[in-house]
């Protein structure tokens, strides 16, 4: 299985900040990742697929970047509604697997 | 709209069988692969498995291989998770969800969620 390694597992940080979240693969699977919001007791949110293309609807403080193992999650200005979690998820090859979840804290 | 509706919360005792369902409306049910995720209480999202209504093509994570069947009847749009014999530790939130496809291309990423079956098996 591929196994996805999300850091920070939690950051603290402040409406209008600008936050990275990081994802790394252990091993190559080209452009092949999605991220994820969840919000307590909601399911789960596509924000970002193929590594960098936006869903429709989500803002577009929302992006994603990166190839091969290593990618990024970045939220431009955060917002109070981002307090959330998020996860990555390679799409490159079965089984699928998902980061461990990365949680965004208000300061 | 694309909806995925859920069957609602089960509790169960160990060793029993459940299967829980997933409806969905406002799109080709057939041809759009569909999959479930686990949660356990308070931790991160795990890929079970997805299936292909159209021709029941299924595809489990090892992890989950054996202790479920994921189904899917298309003439009724609805997919299907099944255990034979509950364990305490298949206590968990567990979601559906619909693969994409966008401008002509699917991709093995979830874009509509149902809303969750809690699943709660206890003694």
């Amino acid at each position: 299985d591929i196994q996805m390694t999300q850091s920070p597992s939690s950051v603290s940080a402040s409406v209008g900040d600008r936050v990275t979240i990081t994802c790394r693969a252990s091993q190559g699977i080209s452009s092949w990742l999605a991220w994820y919001q969840q919000r307590p007791g909601k399911a789960p949110k596509l924000l970002i697929y193929a590594a960098s293309s936006l869903q429709s609807g989500v803002p577009s403080r929302f992006s994603g970047s990166g190839s091969g193992t290593d990618f990024t999650l970045t939220i431009s200005s955060l917002q109070p509604e981002d307090f959330a979690t998020y996860y990555c998820q390679q799409g490159n090859s079965f089984p699928r697997t998902f980061g461990q979840g990365t949680k965004l804290e208000i300061k | 709209e694309v909806q995925l509706v859920q069957s609602g919360a089960e509790v169960k005792k160990p060793g029993e069988s459940l299967k829980i369902s997933c409806k969905g409306s406002g799109y080709s049910f057939s041809n759009f692969w569909i999959g479930w995720v686990r949660q356990m209480p308070g931790k991160g999202l795990e890929w079970m498995g997805i299936i292909y209504p159209g021709d029941s093509d299924t595809r489990y994570s090892p992890s989950f291989k054996g202790q479920v069947t994921i189904s899917a009847d298309k003439s009724i749009s609805t997919a299907y998770l099944q255990w034979r014999s509950l364990e305490a530790s298949d206590t968990a939130m567990y979601y559906c969800a619909k693969h994409l496809c966008s401008d002509n291309s699917c991709y093995s990423y979830f874009d509509n969620w149902g809303q969750g079956t809690l699943v709660t098996v206890s003694s």
